[in-house]
């Protein structure tokens, strides 16, 4: 079964520097999304993203966020400046185009621990 | 109104028994509502999902209950197993928005002992 891949698995980064999270959903999803959860929280989502542009974002995901799809495979969320409280799980999510009256889910990676020191 | 309020926190049953969570939501734009299950260090899975067009759905041992008049939907696990245990998370959605972003709830971490 195609699955929604992430990588790192963990990365471990300096307050104030740039981290880029990746991720290659599903091959044939035309939507994708980045989710958060906070150790022991519930998930938050923070964007989408579909037809190449943002469809809409949370007030979580402010200008030190930034999305793209650089080519035809990958879907990255880069952090500018981290910040102490960026530390958390991000998950990536993908979901094919609903058909008629059917309901396509949000398929989710595994994610990746963001630890910032 | 976008939040969707999940109780209890946490549930420890035996092996056989029926677990049940609870959601609560208060966005009737709100039409489609998935439960994920997650185990640790893994992502969400998609588990079963519920329209409000029916009040019951049923895939194996797991079913939603749906209650619209009262904006509330449950979980049930009939016949618990061990490998049960996990993260249960509830969410809602809105179908025909152009985003379909999933709100979910606090979740409940599930205990099933042997």
């Amino acid at each position: 079964e195609p699955e929604v891949t992430q990588t790192p698995s963990h990365q471990v980064t300096q307050m104030g520097q740039e981290v880029i999270l990746r991720c290659v959903p599903i091959s044939n999803h035309l939507y994708f999304y980045w989710y958060r959860q906070i150790l022991g929280q519930k998930v938050e989502f923070l964007v989408s993203f579909y037809n190449n542009e943002i469809s809409e974002k949370s007030e979580i995901f402010d200008d030190q966020f930034s999305v793209e799809r650089p080519d035809g495979s990958n879907f990255t969320l880069k952090i500018r400046s981290t910040k102490l409280e960026d530390s958390a799980m991000y998950f990536c999510a993908s979901r094919a185009l609903s058909a008629g009256s059917g309901d396509q889910p949000q398929h989710f990676g595994d994610g990746t621990r963001l630890s910032i020191l | 109104q976008q939040q969707v309020k999940q109780s209890p926190q946490s549930l420890i049953v035996q092996k056989g028994g029926i677990p049940i969570i609870n959601c609560a939501y208060e966005n009737t734009a709100f039409d489609y509502f998935p439960w994920y299950q997650q185990f640790p260090g893994k992502g969400p899975a998609l588990l079963i999902a519920i329209r409000p067009d029916v009040s019951e759905k049923k895939e194996g041992r797991f079913t939603i209950s749906f209650n619209k008049s009262a904006k509330q939907f449950s979980l049930h696990i009939m016949d618990s197993q061990p490998g049960d245990s996990a993260t249960y998370f509830c969410a809602a959605s809105i179908r025909r928005s152009n985003t379909g972003k999933l709100i979910f709830g606090q979740g409940t971490t599930l205990q099933v002992k042997p």
